[in-house]
C-alpha cells in the first residue's frame, strides 16, 4: 500500500441497500475526508475527522456515516441508499493544516 | 455552498502556449490550494500559496495571490499534452483544516 487505498472501484447498488465505502491510508495522516463529485458540482465535503475518535459534517452529510476507530481507516457508510448517492466518492487525508490532500483513486457508486 | 469560483469553466489552447486559470473566492483564507485531475483519476495536489504570500513557483508552474480582490490565478508555461485535466481551486473554511473545492478550469491542450 502506498497512500490511499479505496475500495471497492465500482459497484451497482440497489436502492435501499446499506453500503461501506472502504479508505484506508499508510502515511500517519491524522486528518482524512470524504468527498463526492458530481458533474457539474464539483467536490463537495461529506464528512471528514481531524483525528483518530473525532468525526465532523460536511456540506452534504445526510443519508452517510463515518467512523474513524484507528488513523489509517475512516469507512464511509450508506444505511439506506437512494438514487441520488450515484456518484464517485473520493477519500483523502493530510497531515494537518495548511498541507496538500492526497487522494485515493476513488469509487464510482451507481444506485438503481 | 462553493467557497472557490474557477474561470473559465473551459479552456482549450495549442500545445507550447501558456495556459491561465483564475479562482475567486468569497471570504478570508490562510492558504489556497491548486489541484489537477486526469480524467477518472482522483486529484493531485499542485501548490499551497499562503495568504501571506503573493506568488509561489512550482517547475513550469506560478501561482498568485491577491487577498484584497480574494483571487488567485494559476498559470502554467509551455503546456504539454500531459497538462489536458480538469483544474481545481480550494480554500480552507472558517481558518480550519477542512478545504472546499471550486468546481474547476478543463483544460485541453491542442497538439
Amino acid at each position: 500500500i502506498a497512500g490511499i487505498t479505496q475500495a471497492p472501484t465500482s459497484q451497482i447498488l440497489a436502492a435501499g441497500r446499506r453500503m461501506t465505502l472502504r479508505c484506508t491510508q499508510d502515511m500517519r495522516h491524522n486528518a482524512m475526508y470524504w468527498y463526492r463529485q458530481d458533474l457539474g458540482l464539483g467536490l463537495r465535503l461529506i464528512h471528514y475527522s481531524n483525528t483518530a475518535g473525532t468525526t465532523g459534517k460536511g456540506e452534504v452529510p445526510d443519508g452517510y456515516s463515518v467512523s474513524r476507530a484507528n488513523t489509517d481507516d475512516f469507512p464511509l457508510t450508506l444505511a439506506s441508499a437512494v438514487p441520488s448517492q450515484t456518484s464517485v466518492y473520493f477519500c483523502a487525508s493530510s497531515p494537518g493544516q495548511a498541507s496538500g490532500y492526497t487522494f485515493g483513486s476513488g469509487t464510482r457508486l451507481t444506485v438503481v | 455552498s462553493q467557497q472557490g469560483e474557477e474561470d473559465p469553466q473551459a479552456l482549450s489552447i495549442q500545445e507550447g502556449e501558456n495556459a491561465t486559470m483564475n479562482c475567486s473566492y468569497k471570504t478570508s483564507i490562510n492558504n489556497l490550494q491548486w489541484y489537477r485531475q486526469n480524467s477518472g483519476r482522483g486529484l493531485v495536489h499542485l501548490i499551497l500559496i499562503r495568504s501571506n504570500e503573493r506568488e509561489k513557483h512550482s517547475g513550469r508552474l506560478r501561482v498568485t495571490l491577491d487577498t484584497s480582490k480574494k483571487s488567485s490565478s494559476l498559470l502554467i508555461t509551455a503546456s504539454r499534452a500531459a497538462d489536458t485535466a480538469s483544474y481545481f481551486c480550494a480554500t480552507d473554511v472558517n481558518r480550519d483544516d477542512k478545504i472546499i473545492f471550486g468546481k474547476g478550469t478543463r483544460l485541453h491542450i491542442l497538439p
